[in-house]
């Protein structure tokens, strides 16, 4: 079965700081992995994926994750964070092994940012 | 259409009757999701279909919740008798299994049962 462990429910950081939020994911198969974002009272969308091929992966906004197999983790990192990147963000994973998969979504980190 | 639409937006209703909640995938996408979210929480995945297959219906959290998905096309998530602890947002999701492409959601449904 495939989970998806984010370490730390809030995070807080002041604007133009460095933002790092952890993800760690279980999967018997390689995986597929997201980051998701939701702003304030609107719905999710996609930040980024990482599906084959290069490992660091970029997205919108400025933000960037890295798959890292040996430490089975997919942290999201941006180097500067603007007061409108506070969101909810939801790591996931899913079963590239199969033709079609649920994928199973992180518990979210709320992202603060200090002005 | 151009997107995942779901309706109705909010929905208020009271304890013990049923509610339909409806999800208008994208079209061309063979695959549909729905999840949950509850206040503060993550997203409860809840059951998928994909095309012609038997659903995946294994995150439904009691027999009083049931889905059903017409012609491969629209989605219906029923919840029967409504428990106060069934109030959340309904989100549904579609996408084209083995792209590699993330889900698109809708905006979801704010179901309050009082």
């Amino acid at each position: 079965a495939q989970s998806v462990t984010q370490l730390g429910s809030h995070v807080s950081v002041s604007e133009g700081a460095l933002v790092l939020l952890r993800c760690n994911y279980s999967s018997s198969v390689p995986p597929y992995l997201f980051w998701y974002v939701q702003y304030p009272n609107q719905g999710l969308q996609l930040l980024l994926k990482y599906t084959t091929g290069a490992t660091l992966v970029k997205g919108i906004n400025g933000f960037e994750a890295e798959f890292k197999k040996s430490e089975t983790s997919f942290h999201l990192t941006k180097p500067s964070a603007h007061m409108s990147d506070a969101a909810e963000y939801f790591c996931a994973v899913s079963d590239r092994g199969s033709s079609a998969s649920k994928i199973i979504f992180g518990s979210g980190t709320r992202l603060s940012i200090r002005p | 259409g151009a997107g995942v639409s779901q309706s109705p937006s909010n929905k208020v209703t009271e304890k013990g009757k049923d509610v339909e909640l409806r999800c208008d995938p994208i079209s061309g996408h063979t695959a549909l999701y729905w999840y949950r979210q509850s206040l503060g929480q993550g997203l409860e995945f809840l059951i998928y279909f994909q095309g012609n297959s038997a659903p995946d219906k294994s995150g439904l959290p009691s027999d009083r919740f049931s889905a059903e998905r017409t012609g491969g096309s629209v989605s219906t998530l029923t919840i029967q008798r409504t428990q106060q602890e069934d109030s959340a947002v309904y989100l549904c999701a579609s996408n084209l299994p083995g792209t590699g492409k993330g889900y698109t959601f809708g905006s979801g449904t704010r179901l309050t049962v009082v």
